[in-house]
């Protein structure tokens, strides 16, 4: 299947408190794995990516880990801020081409 | 530097008409990819144009056509407009397919109404 699975759709967190958002893929030529955060009424905008021979990256608050075996990869966002609120997506990709598939997205609620 | 440009940024059409977009990428992109973002469908991909030529198209009708011209500036056209045409179209940019980028650069987006 080409389809990106996306869990949850909405998460509703407490200012401070950790968000994790999981996403399983079955193209087994996928390598690149990049997360969208998307504001309402704006763009896409990449908050952080992974490729295929590395198992987890981090970015600040950030951090996105892939089992490639399992083919799954999930999106941690550790003392979650008000302005973290917004929709997420995740996609997979293949090496020399800019098609992405994309999951439907996780919509982020942090409570203050 | 200039991020990704569309044009128009939004527009109102009525059934069996044609409407034509335009991104224009960041400078020194070569490569152009188009999504349409509905809130039932979420992200789905279009086409994807490098050089002038198209590489890859998404699972759409042969209504949604596009381009790519010499400077890299894309058009994309949808003939014969139905309703279930209204979304967001997003045009994005990256340096060029396999250079281990895969990056993409999102415009703001053309905002289509089909009424």
């Amino acid at each position: 299947g080409e389809n990106v699975e996306q869990h949850p759709s909405t998460l509703s967190v407490q200012e401070g408190d950790s968000a994790v958002i999981k996403c399983t893929y079955s193209d087994s030529a996928s390598n690149y794995f990049p997360w969208y955060k998307q504001e309402l009424g704006k763009r896409p905008q990449l908050i952080i990516d992974i490729r295929s021979n590395v198992g987890e990256k981090k970015d600040q608050r950030i951090a996105v880990t892939l089992n490639k075996t399992a083919k799954h990869f999930s999106l941690h966002i550790t003392e979650t801020q008000p302005e973290d609120s917004a929709v997420y997506f995740c996609a997979r990709g293949r090496g020399g081409s800019e098609k992405l598939v994309f999951g439907k997205g996780t919509k982020l609620t942090v409570n203050p | 530097k200039a991020g990704v440009t569309q044009t128009p940024r939004y527009l109102i059409k009525t059934r069996g008409q044609q409407v034509t977009l335009s991104c224009s990428p960041i400078s020194g992109h070569r490569s152009v990819s188009w999504y349409q973002q509905t809130p039932g469908q979420g992200l789905q991909f279009l086409f994807e144009y490098f050089s002038e030529t198209q590489r890859n198209k998404g699972n759409f009708p042969g209504r949604f056509s596009g381009r790519q011209f010499s400077n890299s500036r894309s058009e994309m056209n949808v003939s014969t407009l139905e309703l279930g045409d209204s979304a967001l179209y997003l045009c994005a940019s990256s340096a060029a397919p396999g250079s281990g980028a895969n990056v993409l650069t999102f415009g703001a987006g053309s905002r289509l109404t089909v009424l």
